[in-house]
């Protein structure tokens, strides 16, 4: 079953306004990491929160972790049409001795000039 | 830098042929991944490997086999394909795996595979 999931589906703004993304997830993590995917191209990474960590910032994102409530979100500012993308959350979780890496599905991310 | 580096981009294969999708990364990363990505799934966890000489299965392994001889290199191998196979893959590549758990990915244009 999947680990992490992203909400909504899909997201349209207008270019200015801000864009906030979802995940939540069901066991216990290490971290969780949020990614962007252009159009045919490879995944690009955003940002890594850990489990001990309740926010964390990059340039004009801004990610929040909730662990009680298991939930993760990423806050876009300020969004430009170029953020057009889809953008998926990855969650580390415990698997007994090691760990693995479980994305989401994704959200698509639409931003109007 | 190349980064990790992905051949062939475009694959068309016919049911049952067999072909090795080939990765490379030139950043001394220890732990490689294959992911495979289709329309509503997702990203799903073919193979990893942890070093050279490593390999452990993902989420959804059937039909493919890996190797890892090299720390630079990572193919994946479809022994026969289906249509079941026809899928965007992607590799990726991080830092080695510490008690905090999993570093930041780095991925591969992707190799665009459809069975016919």
């Amino acid at each position: 079953s999947q680990q992490g999931e992203e909400d909504p589906q899909a997201l349209s703004i207008q270019e200015g306004e801000n864009a906030t993304m979802n995940c939540s997830y069901k066991t216990s993590i290490n971290n969780l990491q949020w990614y962007r995917q252009n159009s045919g191209r490879g995944l690009v990474h955003l940002i890594l929160i850990r489990s001990n960590e309740r926010e964390k910032h990059s340039g004009r994102l801004r990610v929040t972790l909730d662990t009680s409530k298991k939930s993760s979100s990423l806050l876009i500012t300020a969004s430009r049409a170029a953020d057009t993308a889809s953008y998926f959350c990855a969650t580390d979780q415990f698997t007994g001795a090691n760990s693995k890496l479980t994305f989401g599905k994704g959200i698509t991310l639409s931003v109007r000039p | 830098n190349a980064g990790v580096t992905q051949t062939p981009k475009f694959q068309v294969l016919k049911t049952g042929q067999s072909m090795t999708l080939q990765c490379a990364q030139d950043m001394n990363h220890e732990y490689m991944s294959w992911y495979r990505q289709d329309p509503g799934m997702g990203l799903r966890l073919i193979h990893y490997s942890v070093g050279a000489g490593i390999t452990d299965q993902g989420e959804v392994p059937n039909g493919y086999n890996v190797s890892r001889s090299t720390t630079e290199d990572f193919p994946l191998r479809l022994l026969s394909a289906a249509p079941s196979q026809t899928s965007v893959y992607f590799c990726a590549s991080s830092y080695s795996f510490v008690a905090e758990g999993w570093y930041e990915q780095y991925f591969g244009p992707g190799t665009r595979l459809t069975v016919t």
